[in-house]
C-alpha cells in the first residue's frame, strides 16, 4: 500500500536556525497537510494546500513557516528561525480527494535547543 | 467555532469490550473520524461517519448520532496491543479539508 514518508525522523537544531521538513506523499493524491504535535497534547492543524498554493492556515502558521512543493513530488515545512516552543513531531498528510480519510507519514521529530 | 471532546484517559482488561466517547461541536458537518496512534507514532485512520449509526469494522465499531454531536468508538475483545491513543477528529472541508483533532483518549489495557 503506497505510503507518505517523511524525513529526516529526528531533527536537532539550535534556537534560531532554519529547518526543512521533508514529506513525499501519495503519488495521485492533490491535498495536502502539515500538522504538529507538542509532547503530551493534541494534534493541531498548521496547514494545508492543494492546488500549488495555500488553501487553509492556522494561527500558529505565522510569518516563520512557509511550504513548498518544488518538484511535484516532494511537500517541504520549513521553519525560518526556529524557537524552542517549535519542539514537536510534524506530521505531513495527504488525501486523494474529499471526504476521504488523511494518511500520515511518520512524522519527524523536531527537537529544538 | 470548532470544540471535540473527549475523556483523557481510560482503562479496561483484556479480553473486555471498551466505549470511548466523543462530542463535537462544529459550524458545519461533514463527518467525523476515529484513528489510532501508539505512543511516538502517526495517526492510523481506523473509521468514518458521515451517517447516524454504526459502522462495524472487525473488533472495531464507531457510531454517530448527528443531532446529539456525539460519537463513540467501541473496541471488543480488547488486546494488550489495543494500548494507545485514540483520536476523535472532524474535517473542515470549507477550510482546506483540515482535521480537527480531540485531545485523544488514552486507553490503557490490562491483562
Amino acid at each position: 500500500e503506497p505510503e507518505v514518508t517523511q524525513t529526516p525522523s529526528h531533527q536537532v537544531t539550535q534556537m534560531g536556525q532554519e529547518v526543512i521538513l521533508r514529506c513525499v506523499p501519495i503519488s495521485n493524491h492533490l491535498y495536502f497537510y502539515w500538522y504538529r504535535q507538542i509532547l503530551g497534547q493534541k494534534v493541531e492543524f498548521l496547514v494545508s494546500f492543494y492546488n500549488n498554493e495555500i488553501s487553509e492556515k492556522s494561527e500558529i502558521f505565522d510569518d516563520q513557516f512557509s511550504v513548498e512543493r518544488p518538484d511535484g513530488s516532494n511537500f517541504t515545512l520549513k521553519i525560518r528561525s526556529t524557537k524552542l516552543e517549535d519542539s514537536a513531531m510534524y506530521f505531513c498528510a495527504s488525501i486523494e480527494q474529499a471526504n476521504q480519510p488523511q494518511h500520515f507519514g511518520d512524522g519527524t521529530r523536531l527537537s529544538i535547543l | 467555532g470548532q470544540n471535540i471532546d473527549q475523556p483523557t484517559e481510560m482503562t479496561a482488561t483484556e479480553g473486555a469490550i471498551v466505549q470511548i466517547n466523543c462530542t463535537y461541536q462544529t459550524s458545519g458537518f461533514n463527518g467525523l473520524f476515529w484513528y489510532q496512534q501508539h505512543a511516538g507514532e502517526a495517526p492510523t485512520f481506523l473509521s468514518y461517519n458521515v451517517l447516524d449509526g454504526l459502522e462495524e469494522k472487525g473488533r472495531f465499531s464507531s457510531f454517530l448520532s448527528r443531532s446529539k454531536g456525539y460519537s463513540y468508538l467501541l473496541l471488543k475483545e480488547l488486546q494488550m496491543k489495543d494500548s494507545a491513543s485514540y483520536l476523535c477528529a472532524v474535517p473542515i472541508y470549507n477550510q482546506g479539508g483540515k482535521l480537527i483533532f480531540g485531545q485523544g483518549t488514552e486507553l490503557s489495557v490490562k491483562p
